[in-house]
Protein backbone atom coordinates (compact mmCIF):
# COMPACT_ATOMS: atom_id res chain seq x y z
CA UNK A 1 0.00 0.00 0.00
CA UNK A 2 1.44 3.39 -1.14
CA UNK A 3 1.87 5.51 2.05
CA UNK A 4 0.73 9.29 1.74
CA UNK A 5 1.83 11.94 3.69
CA UNK A 6 0.02 15.73 3.75
CA UNK A 7 0.40 18.57 5.77
CA UNK A 8 -0.79 18.46 9.21
CA UNK A 9 -2.34 21.89 9.29
CA UNK A 10 -3.81 24.58 6.70
CA UNK A 11 -5.20 28.09 7.73
CA UNK A 12 -7.17 30.14 5.30
CA UNK A 13 -9.78 33.14 4.79
CA UNK A 14 -12.84 32.81 3.30
CA UNK A 15 -13.38 33.12 -0.11
CA UNK A 16 -9.54 31.79 -0.79
CA UNK A 17 -8.57 28.83 -2.77
CA UNK A 18 -7.01 26.27 -0.73
CA UNK A 19 -4.59 23.50 -2.16
CA UNK A 20 -3.44 20.56 -0.44
CA UNK A 21 -0.85 18.69 -1.86
CA UNK A 22 -0.40 14.84 -0.74
CA UNK A 23 2.72 12.81 -1.38
CA UNK A 24 2.40 9.36 -2.61
CA UNK A 25 5.96 8.24 -4.28
CA UNK A 26 5.28 4.88 -4.19
CA UNK A 27 1.84 4.57 -5.96
CA UNK A 28 1.22 1.28 -7.95
CA UNK A 29 0.48 1.62 -11.59
CA UNK A 30 -3.27 0.15 -10.85
CA UNK A 31 -3.73 2.95 -7.84
CA UNK A 32 -6.42 5.43 -7.54
CA UNK A 33 -6.21 8.50 -5.65
CA UNK A 34 -8.94 9.55 -3.59
CA UNK A 35 -9.72 12.43 -0.94
CA UNK A 36 -12.57 12.18 1.85
CA UNK A 37 -13.66 15.12 4.36
CA UNK A 38 -14.24 15.15 7.82
CA UNK A 39 -16.10 17.20 9.83
CA UNK A 40 -16.25 16.76 13.94
CA UNK A 41 -18.49 13.92 14.81
CA UNK A 42 -19.15 12.43 11.54
CA UNK A 43 -18.06 9.74 8.82
CA UNK A 44 -15.83 11.07 6.11
CA UNK A 45 -17.12 11.82 2.75
CA UNK A 46 -16.39 11.43 -0.70
CA UNK A 47 -14.78 14.45 -2.21
CA UNK A 48 -13.00 13.27 -4.99
CA UNK A 49 -10.85 10.46 -7.11
CA UNK A 50 -8.75 10.53 -10.13
CA UNK A 51 -6.04 8.54 -11.72
CA UNK A 52 -4.25 11.22 -13.40
CA UNK A 53 -4.10 14.88 -14.95
CA UNK A 54 -6.99 17.01 -13.71
CA UNK A 55 -10.59 16.38 -12.37
CA UNK A 56 -12.92 18.43 -11.60
CA UNK A 57 -16.04 18.27 -10.04
CA UNK A 58 -19.15 20.58 -8.13
CA UNK A 59 -16.75 20.68 -5.34
CA UNK A 60 -13.05 20.33 -5.85
CA UNK A 61 -10.58 19.77 -8.49
CA UNK A 62 -7.83 17.28 -7.98
CA UNK A 63 -4.26 17.73 -9.94
CA UNK A 64 -1.89 14.78 -10.55
CA UNK A 65 1.27 15.56 -12.12
CA UNK A 66 2.26 13.03 -14.98
CA UNK A 67 4.45 10.87 -12.53
CA UNK A 68 1.81 10.37 -10.09
CA UNK A 69 3.93 10.58 -7.14
CA UNK A 70 1.60 13.37 -5.25
CA UNK A 71 -1.62 15.23 -6.19
CA UNK A 72 -3.34 18.50 -5.19
CA UNK A 73 -6.55 19.40 -3.57
CA UNK A 74 -7.90 22.46 -4.91
CA UNK A 75 -11.17 24.21 -3.13
CA UNK A 76 -12.24 26.91 -4.81
CA UNK A 77 -13.30 29.91 -2.52
CA UNK A 78 -13.15 28.11 0.70
CA UNK A 79 -16.17 28.79 3.64
CA UNK A 80 -16.30 28.48 6.60
CA UNK A 81 -18.49 25.50 6.16
CA UNK A 82 -15.54 23.77 4.34
CA UNK A 83 -13.09 23.55 8.41
CA UNK A 84 -12.39 20.13 8.22
CA UNK A 85 -9.89 17.45 8.32
CA UNK A 86 -9.49 16.21 4.46
CA UNK A 87 -7.73 12.69 3.99
CA UNK A 88 -5.72 11.37 0.90
CA UNK A 89 -5.99 7.77 0.73
CA UNK A 90 -4.41 5.90 -2.38
CA UNK A 91 -4.96 2.45 -3.52
CA UNK A 92 -6.41 0.29 -6.41
CA UNK A 93 -9.72 -0.92 -4.54
CA UNK A 94 -11.82 0.24 -1.59
CA UNK A 95 -10.29 -2.50 0.34
CA UNK A 96 -6.78 -0.82 0.01
CA UNK A 97 -7.81 2.06 1.44
CA UNK A 98 -9.02 0.34 5.40
CA UNK A 99 -5.14 0.87 6.26
CA UNK A 100 -4.48 4.21 4.76
CA UNK A 101 -6.32 6.70 6.33
CA UNK A 102 -3.28 9.13 7.45
CA UNK A 103 -3.61 12.06 10.01
CA UNK A 104 -5.00 14.20 7.36
CA UNK A 105 -4.77 17.78 7.01
CA UNK A 106 -6.98 19.73 9.25
CA UNK A 107 -7.93 22.93 7.23
CA UNK A 108 -9.43 26.20 9.22
CA UNK A 109 -11.19 28.58 7.24
CA UNK A 110 -11.86 32.14 8.93
CA UNK A 111 -13.99 34.99 8.58
CA UNK B 1 -25.29 8.57 -3.82
CA UNK B 2 -24.60 5.65 -2.07
CA UNK B 3 -25.87 5.73 1.54
CA UNK B 4 -24.85 3.74 4.76
CA UNK B 5 -26.83 4.80 7.56
CA UNK B 6 -25.06 4.07 10.80
CA UNK B 7 -27.90 3.59 14.36
CA UNK B 8 -27.56 5.02 16.73
CA UNK B 9 -25.65 8.18 16.36
CA UNK B 10 -24.90 8.82 20.37
CA UNK B 11 -25.51 6.15 23.46
CA UNK B 12 -24.23 6.07 27.09
CA UNK B 13 -23.98 3.18 29.22
CA UNK B 14 -23.00 2.16 31.96
CA UNK B 15 -19.77 0.23 32.98
CA UNK B 16 -20.36 -3.21 31.90
CA UNK B 17 -23.11 -3.32 29.27
CA UNK B 18 -23.29 -4.41 25.82
CA UNK B 19 -23.90 -1.86 23.15
CA UNK B 20 -24.77 -2.96 19.37
CA UNK B 21 -23.95 -0.24 16.73
CA UNK B 22 -25.56 -0.79 13.39
CA UNK B 23 -24.35 -0.26 10.20
CA UNK B 24 -26.95 -0.43 7.28
CA UNK B 25 -26.23 -0.22 3.15
CA UNK B 26 -29.40 1.99 2.31
CA UNK B 27 -29.47 1.53 -1.40
CA UNK B 28 -26.81 -0.98 -2.36
CA UNK B 29 -25.49 -4.37 -1.30
CA UNK B 30 -22.09 -4.47 0.71
CA UNK B 31 -20.57 -7.75 0.73
CA UNK B 32 -17.84 -6.22 2.63
CA UNK B 33 -17.86 -3.49 5.92
CA UNK B 34 -15.31 -1.87 7.58
CA UNK B 35 -15.44 -0.60 11.15
CA UNK B 36 -13.31 1.70 12.57
CA UNK B 37 -12.59 3.58 15.69
CA UNK B 38 -11.44 7.40 16.21
CA UNK B 39 -10.25 9.02 19.43
CA UNK B 40 -10.35 12.82 19.49
CA UNK B 41 -8.10 14.47 17.16
CA UNK B 42 -6.80 11.34 16.16
CA UNK B 43 -7.31 9.82 12.58
CA UNK B 44 -9.65 6.68 11.76
CA UNK B 45 -8.37 3.08 13.10
CA UNK B 46 -9.27 0.52 11.25
CA UNK B 47 -11.06 -2.51 14.02
CA UNK B 48 -12.05 -5.21 11.23
CA UNK B 49 -13.31 -6.28 7.90
CA UNK B 50 -16.84 -7.75 7.98
CA UNK B 51 -17.72 -9.89 5.63
CA UNK B 52 -20.99 -11.57 4.73
CA UNK B 53 -21.89 -14.34 5.83
CA UNK B 54 -18.60 -14.83 7.43
CA UNK B 55 -16.37 -14.38 10.49
CA UNK B 56 -14.77 -11.17 10.40
CA UNK B 57 -11.18 -10.40 10.23
CA UNK B 58 -9.87 -8.43 13.19
CA UNK B 59 -6.57 -6.08 13.21
CA UNK B 60 -3.64 -6.85 15.39
CA UNK B 61 -4.67 -5.17 18.74
CA UNK B 62 -8.59 -5.63 18.29
CA UNK B 63 -9.93 -8.08 20.78
CA UNK B 64 -12.58 -10.10 19.28
CA UNK B 65 -14.16 -10.85 21.70
CA UNK B 66 -14.95 -8.00 23.05
CA UNK B 67 -15.78 -6.22 19.54
CA UNK B 68 -18.64 -8.62 18.01
CA UNK B 69 -19.60 -8.00 14.54
CA UNK B 70 -21.86 -9.80 12.76
CA UNK B 71 -22.19 -9.54 9.01
CA UNK B 72 -25.88 -11.68 8.38
CA UNK B 73 -26.86 -10.19 5.40
CA UNK B 74 -25.87 -7.72 2.36
CA UNK B 75 -26.80 -4.47 3.59
CA UNK B 76 -26.38 -5.24 7.67
CA UNK B 77 -23.50 -5.42 9.91
CA UNK B 78 -23.56 -4.98 13.52
CA UNK B 79 -20.89 -4.55 15.99
CA UNK B 80 -21.06 -5.68 19.65
CA UNK B 81 -19.35 -3.93 22.74
CA UNK B 82 -19.63 -6.27 25.26
CA UNK B 83 -18.85 -5.54 28.85
CA UNK B 84 -18.25 -2.11 27.53
CA UNK B 85 -15.71 -0.01 29.95
CA UNK B 86 -14.52 3.87 29.80
CA UNK B 87 -11.62 3.20 28.11
CA UNK B 88 -13.90 2.28 25.28
CA UNK B 89 -15.48 5.08 24.36
CA UNK B 90 -14.97 6.77 21.69
CA UNK B 91 -16.25 7.63 18.59
CA UNK B 92 -17.10 4.19 15.92
CA UNK B 93 -18.07 3.94 12.36
CA UNK B 94 -18.88 2.01 10.04
CA UNK B 95 -17.90 2.15 5.78
CA UNK B 96 -18.84 -0.12 2.68
CA UNK B 97 -17.89 -0.65 -0.46
CA UNK B 98 -20.12 0.77 -2.79
CA UNK B 99 -20.35 1.67 -6.09
CA UNK B 100 -17.51 2.13 -8.37
CA UNK B 101 -15.14 0.75 -5.46
CA UNK B 102 -15.75 3.69 -3.21
CA UNK B 103 -16.06 3.69 0.38
CA UNK B 104 -19.77 5.34 1.57
CA UNK B 105 -19.25 5.87 5.57
CA UNK B 106 -21.34 5.89 8.02
CA UNK B 107 -22.25 8.76 10.29
CA UNK B 108 -20.82 7.79 13.45
CA UNK B 109 -21.54 6.43 16.56
CA UNK B 110 -20.30 8.40 19.78
CA UNK B 111 -20.04 6.40 22.62
CA UNK B 112 -19.89 7.03 25.77
CA UNK B 113 -19.26 4.73 28.72
CA UNK B 114 -19.35 6.21 31.76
Amino acid sequence: LAKTTQPISMDSYEGQEVNITCSHNNIATNDYITWYQQFPSQGPRFIIQGYKTKVTNEVASLFIPADRKSSTLSLPRVSLSDTAVYYCLVGEHSNDYKLSFGAGTTVTVRA
Amino acid sequence: GAVVSQHPSRVICKSGTSVKIECRSLDFQATTMFWYRQFPKQSLMLMATSNEGSKATYEQGVEKDKFLINHASLTLSTLTVTSAHPEDSSFYICSATGPNEKLFFGSGTQLSVL
